[in-house]
């Protein structure tokens, strides 16, 4: 079946850095969505994404369909983006969203 | 807020009970995922209905059932509980059943089996 990794595991940072997470699948797919969960374990859509870029504020993202991965980015990062970020992925044979292990963010104040 | 609700938010129960989770989709959605969190296996898929069908299984257990009513809520029945089954059950709901279509999360039920 379809593989999706995400990278890196873990990002500690310091408030007000920027930072990228990636996602590579390892298969054409259909759906691409980009969650945060989190410390109360809220999942939290971000983007739907199966190709092209999206912005929304401080976060915006890329999907590179031909090449199979998707970039999300974190600008001016702020204590309350700390969590588990989960890139998933869904097939055009199937209708289940297959998720990466996730990035587990944490920012400094 | 996405939308999609979910109750109950906190189960503790013991083992060899049965449960059942319930949730209601976004206004306008016709499917209903169920997802199971834990901390071994990570996110995955349980089952998928479409108006009031089946449409989809994944690793469902055989002690785990699922439907969707005609108001289209769904619950998802949990039974002959063990320890491992410990986890948060995520509903989600989409407007339509395909492959395209972007899936709205509810706030999940932490189950916890003692």
């Amino acid at each position: 079946g379809i593989q999706v990794e995400q990278s890196p595991p873990d990002l500690i940072l310091q408030e007000g850095a920027n930072s990228t997470l990636r996602c590579n699948f390892s298969d054409s797919v259909n759906n691409l969505q980009w969650f945060h969960q989190n410390p109360w374990g809220q999942l939290i859509n971000l983007f739907y994404i199966p190709s092209g870029t999206k912005q929304n504020g401080r976060l915006s993202a890329t999907t590179v369909a031909t090449e199979r991965y998707s970039l999300l980015y974190i600008s001016s990062s702020q204590t309350t983006d700390s969590g588990v970020y989960f890139c998933a992925v869904l097939m055009d044979s199937n209708y289940q969203l297959i998720w990466g292990a996730g990035t587990k963010l944490i920012i400094k104040p | 807020d996405s939308g999609v609700t979910q109750t109950p938010k906190h189960l503790i129960t013991a083992t060899g009970q049965r449960v059942t989770l319930r949730c209601s989709p976004r206004s306008g959605d016709l499917s209903v995922y169920w997802y199971q969190q834990s901390l071994d296996q990570g996110l995955q898929f349980l089952i998928q209905y479409y108006n009031g069908e089946e449409r989809a299984k994944g690793n469902i257990l055989e002690r785990f059932s699922a439907q969707q009513f005609p108001d289209l809520h769904s619950e998802l029945n949990l039974s002959s509980l063990e320890l491992g089954d410990s986890a948060l059950y995520f509903c989600a709901s989409s407007v339509a059943g395909g492959s395209s279509g972007e899936q709205f999360f509810g706030p999940g039920t932490r189950l916890t089996v003692l």
